[in-house]
């Protein structure tokens, strides 16, 4: 079953404390991306990478971090440094082949800060 | 500025009723434009694109370069219609900008 699968769906922290989300892709997409998502704020880019070993920062990169060491593994790492953490993080994947511009997204964490 | 905008944060309508999600964009290129839906627990998907010119669950966009919009139509509401709905540029280079999304409620 192809897809987009992250990890934890829910995650309590405290502050002072980092944390990483997980995302694992098996479609093959070498682009992958995390945003985050608030009401009524839309979807807002947080790092991207469109190959192994290279990354950018997207909208919102202060006080997260990424690696992309495998093609299939994107994880997330939200540091102390970010202000407001607490929110909803999708992880997602692009076809550039073929109908091309599509994003695959996974199911979500939701990070808590308590 | 490469924009997307939504106007309307929640759209309420009745069953039967048609629906109209709103969607302008702001880009100098050949704009590529999707939308994206959100149904309750599920992951965030694709619904449709304007390229492939189809329609999916009933909706159809058309994309209009003179007013910009790509707005998203239904003739008829049906329950499970009900979502988030992400209206999206995709502008080539790995980069897609999203809008701040429309929810749609339909009711009995």
């Amino acid at each position: 079953d192809g897809g987009i699968t992250q990890s934890p769906k829910y995650l309590f922290r405290k502050e002072g404390q980092n944390v990483t989300l997980s995302c694992e892709q098996n479609l093959n997409h070498d682009a992958m991306y995390w945003y985050r998502q608030d009401p009524g704020q839309g979807l807002r880019l947080i790092y991207y990478s469109q190959i192994v070993n290279d990354f950018q920062k997207g909208d919102i990169a202060e006080g997260y971090s990424v690696s992309r060491e495998k093609k299939e593994s994107f994880p997330l790492t939200v540091t102390s440094a970010q202000k407001n953490p607490t929110a909803f993080y999708l992880c997602a994947s692009l076809r550039t082949s073929g109908s091309a511009g599509e994003l695959f997204f996974g199911e979500g964490s939701r990070l808590t800060v308590l | 500025a490469q924009r997307v905008t939504q106007p309307e944060k929640l759209l309420s309508v009745f069953k039967g009723a048609p629906v109209e999600l709103k969607c302008n964009y702001s880009y100098s290129g050949s704009p590529e434009l999707f939308w994206y839906v959100q149904y309750s627990r599920q992951r965030l998907q694709l619904l449709l694109r304007h390229i492939s010119r189809e329609s999916i669950k009933g909706f159809t966009a058309d994309l209009n370069k003179g007013e910009t919009s790509f707005h998203l139509k239904k003739p008829f509401a049906q329950e499970e219609d009900s979502a988030m709905y992400y209206c999206a540029l995709y502008t080539g280079g790995f980069k897609t900008i999203f809008g701040a999304g429309t929810r749609l409620f339909v009711k009995a």
